[in-house]
């Protein structure tokens, strides 16, 4: 296995243009999340996904954002209509669903926005 | 959630021990304390965690002080991989976001050759 993993790494984007990313977790992993980091910022929780349901979504993820898992295994994040401000790092990370377990985490999606 | 306070960034030489500090004066007796790395364009790894015994692992040993307000994070000898964004997060596995990890601004470990 070969950990969690994102795709593209990198996206520049027009504002005003939709964008989606996907992570694919490590396989048995039921829990998978998404993170948004800015420079010189820790990641923020956006939102959290137990197997294909969204349990819990950040108040920093507007009606813009979407996110989905839809057979429990891989997920999307979609923004829509970009703006400046969404420009930053989408982290994704999963877990094993219980006891004290680490969180795994890819190495992110880079958008800008221009 | 409860908070931690570490200084912005420490500097530390190739070999020598690096003891990386934090304050979490309001933890809680269900908080356990995490430590997370992010080395350069990747994303944060999990270094350690404990409740309120010492503990030591391959990585690290994270040394909990008696009344749990603060720890320390000890790398026994440091290495130019070193050199990442040290993050102190509590985690209260009892209440029902258990799951999420609040992150802080963490500290800047700079490893000098």
């Amino acid at each position: 296995d070969t950990g969690v993993s994102q795709d593209p790494r990198h996206k520049i984007t027009k504002r005003g243009q939709n964008v989606t990313f996907r992570c694919d977790p490590i396989s048995e992993h039921n829990r998978l999340y998404w993170y948004r980091q800015t420079l010189g910022q820790g990641p923020e929780f956006l939102t959290y996904f137990q197997n294909e349901a969204q349990l819990e979504k950040s108040r920093l993820l507007s009606d813009r954002f979407s996110a989905e898992r839809p057979k429990g295994s891989f997920s999307t994040l979609e923004i829509q209509r970009t703006e400046q401000g969404d420009s930053a790092m989408y982290l994704c990370a999963s877990s094993l669903g219980s006891g004290q377990t680490e969180a795994f985490f890819g190495q992110g999606t880079r958008l800008t926005v221009v | 959630d409860a908070k931690t306070t570490q200084p912005n960034s420490m500097e530390s030489n190739e070999e020598e021990p690096v003891h990386l500090p934090c304050n979490h004066s309001t933890i809680s007796g269900t908080d356990y304390i995490h430590w997370y790395r992010q080395l350069p364009s990747q994303g944060p790894e999990y270094v350690i965690h404990g409740l309120t015994s010492n503990v030591n692992n391959r990585m690290a040993s994270l040394a909990i002080a008696e009344d749990r307000k603060s720890s320390t994070l000890i790398l026994h000898r440091a290495t130019l991989r070193d050199a990442a964004v040290y993050y102190c997060i509590l985690r209260d596995y009892s209440g029902g976001s258990n799951y999420k990890l609040t992150f802080g601004k963490g500290t800047l470990l700079t490893v000098n050759p």
